[in-house]
């Protein structure tokens, strides 16, 4: 059973990078007809989705976020990562990584989430 | 961008009851495109129907999903406990994929 998992620091100062990986495991990262995403949720709001990448590389990106974001992958670890830089207290949210079935479009398979809160 | 408008902000029914929340988008969206999530606290979104109709896998019948253009539904036949949570729905008929505000249903 496809299993997410979202790791990395739960605390960041505003200006610096953000970096969190989500690490695949009962399944490939490397399977075609998915793609992996990443969403947060501010505290009390709803979901805004940050983009998506396949495991060739090629990525999507949310317009809104585009200039700070970069997300990669690494297909030897089954894993994808997730790089928002510059961030201010507005970037404090929940941080999900989840598996987008294009057959579906949606987000089939979601990870539990981590808590990143952007403070000095 | 696609807004995605949830209606009512919050629903307050009784167990047993029917429950039908509303998602009405700012342009058309194909039916393929739009999906519904459920949300409880503390726990990640769980997809509940695709392509405006489709149950995901292991979603009770209970749940149902129609629309299409610009406004679609989701029904809860008949509610139980387990239930009440948010419900999210979302587009990926042009990108940025989007999702709604949300609709808490609440026990009445």
């Amino acid at each position: 059973q496809l299993q997410l998992q979202e790791s990395g620091p739960g605390l960041v100062k505003p200006s610096e990078t953000l970096s969190l990986t989500c690490t695949v495991s009962g399944g490939s990262i490397r399977s075609s007809g998915y793609y992996w995403g990443w969403i947060r949720q501010s505290p009390g709001k709803g979901l805004e989705w940050i983009g998506s990448i396949y495991y060739s590389g090629t990525t999507y990106y949310n317009p809104s976020l585009r200039s700070r974001v970069t997300i990669s992958v690494d297909t030897s670890k089954n894993q994808f990562s997730l790089k928002l830089s510059s961030v201010t207290a507005a970037d404090t949210a929940v941080y999900y990584c989840a598996k987008y079935t294009t057959e579906k479009n949606a987000f089939e398979i979601w990870g539990q989430g981590t808590m990143v809160t952007v403070s000095s | 961008e696609i807004v995605l408008t949830q209606s009512p902000g919050t629903l307050s029914l009784s167990p047993g009851e029917r429950a039908t929340l509303s998602c009405r988008a700012s342009q058309s969206v194909s039916n393929s495109q739009l999906g519904w999530y459920q949300q409880k606290p503390g726990q990640a979104p769980r997809l509940l129907i695709h392509g405006a109709s489709s149950r995901a896998t292991g979603i009770p019948d209970r749940f149902s999903g129609s629309g299409s253009g610009t406004d679609f539904s989701l029904t809860i036949s008949r509610l139980e406990p387990e239930d009440f949570a948010v419900y999210y729905c979302q587009q990926y008929d042009s990108s940025p994929i989007t999702f709604g505000q949300g609709t808490r249903l609440e026990i009445k």
